[in-house]
Order: C-alpha cells, then structure tokens, then sequence
C-alpha cells in the first residue's frame, strides 16, 4: 500500500523561473493539503484540493496555484520563483476533509532557488 | 504571534533516557491536536491525535497529554533510543469550517539522542 508520493525530490531552479511539484496521495486519500516548510519552522498551509476544487488557501500569493485531477494526484505550480520560495514543500492526503481524518505526508520536494 | 509554540527549541538528551516536550496554544476552540515526529529530510509522522475532550494518548514509548484549561500539551519520551533523534511538531486542528479543516503548526522541537 503506497503512501504519499512526490516528485521530484530535489530541484533547483533559478529566480524568475516556473516550477511544477507533483503529488499522489496514499490509496483511498481523495483530499489532498500542501505545505511550504522553511527550514527550521513549522509547515505552512498553502492551499487544500478536495473534488477537484481548492477548497481553502492559506496566505500565499497568487503565484502559488495548484490542481487536482480526476485520479485524486495534484501539482503545485508556482511562478516567477523568488530566493524566498527555497524550502520543503510537503503534501498530505487524508480520507475526506473533516477534523479528525488522519493526514499522511509524503517526503516533500526540496526546492532551492539560485 | 504563533498560535503555537513549542519548548524548548532544542534538546539533547542521553539514550535511555526520558524527556518531555511542551506546546502551549491560544487557539480556542479547537477539534483535535496532533504530535508528528519529522525525521531529518522526510515528512512528518503522526505520533497521537487527540480530541478537546481527551487528557491523554500514548503510542508505544510516546505519551501525550492535553490539558484544556491552561491550553498545554506534552509529549513525553519513555526510554529514548537513537532513532527518537528527530523535530517533534505540535499541530492544534481549527473546527471544521467552509468545508475545510485548517492545521495550525507549531515550529517544532529538536531532539539529539546521543549515545
């Protein structure tokens, strides 16, 4: 039973560029969570996909946009990438959207920007 | 200022050792709180997962407790081994609201186990 997978693992991107992260939720999981993780803090909530739909975002800007396919998989895109966009970015999916439903994170992509 | 914050920063501690983590959280109400453990370079693992209305959970050497009045947690640490070296985050779950379970995390606690 696989878990949260991402890809890539690692990128390195340089500042103005476009960078698309991919994820797939654990089997079963139809609500997918992303997160920006700087290093040494707490994750950050960018946005939530639920029904192929965002759901709910977080205070990012609008550079920072996602997806959902019919297969419940997602990708983050952001744009015009900033050195301040270097960090982990994780996904987790869950089983519905409600309280107490379990997240489970994949690895995370590790992005740096030059 | 952080809806939760953690204590303290960072800790080292000696195998075989006991240790306790805090977390202490102004969000009111909220539906669950969460300890994961992040081990360096991967995403976090959930530890426990507890309800406003529960006092304590453990899972096997972790043991979680809530106290609702004063808006603390605790994660305390049986006997630590090596592998326990890892972040530890305290993540308070806002009720459910617009169709969307919001996560507030708190920065994590660093824990070394040495030999």
């Amino acid at each position: 039973d696989a878990g949260v997978t991402q890809s890539p693992t690692h990128l390195i991107k340089t500042r103005g560029q476009q960078v698309t992260l991919r994820c797939s939720p654990k089997s079963g999981h139809d609500t997918v969570s992303w997160y920006q993780q700087a290093l040494g803090q707490g994750p950050q909530f960018i946005f939530q996909y639920y029904e192929e739909e965002e759901r709910q975002r977080g205070n990012f800007p609008d550079r920072f946009s996602g997806h959902q396919f019919p297969n419940y998989s997602s990708e983050l895109n952001v744009n015009a990438l900033l050195l301040g966009d270097s960090a982990l970015y994780l996904c987790a999916s869950s089983k519905g959207t409600g309280n107490n439903q379990p997240q489970h994170f994949g690895d995370g992509t590790r992005l740096s920007i030059l | 200022k952080n809806q939760v914050e953690q204590s303290p920063q960072s800790l080292i501690i000696l195998e075989g050792k006991n240790c306790t983590l805090q977390c202490n959280y102004t969000v009111s109400p909220f539906s669950n709180l969460r300890w994961y453990k992040q081990d360096t370079g991967r995403g976090p693992v959930s530890l426990t997962i507890m309800t406003f209305s529960e006092n304590t959970k453990s899972n096997g050497r972790y043991t979680a407790t809530l106290d609702a009045d004063t808006k603390q947690s605790s994660l305390h640490i049986t006997a630590s081994q090596l592998s326990d070296s890892a972040s530890y985050i305290c993540v308070v779950t806002l009720p459910y609201s617009g169709g969307y379970n919001k996560l507030i995390f708190g920065a994590g606690t660093r824990l070394a186990v040495h030999p």
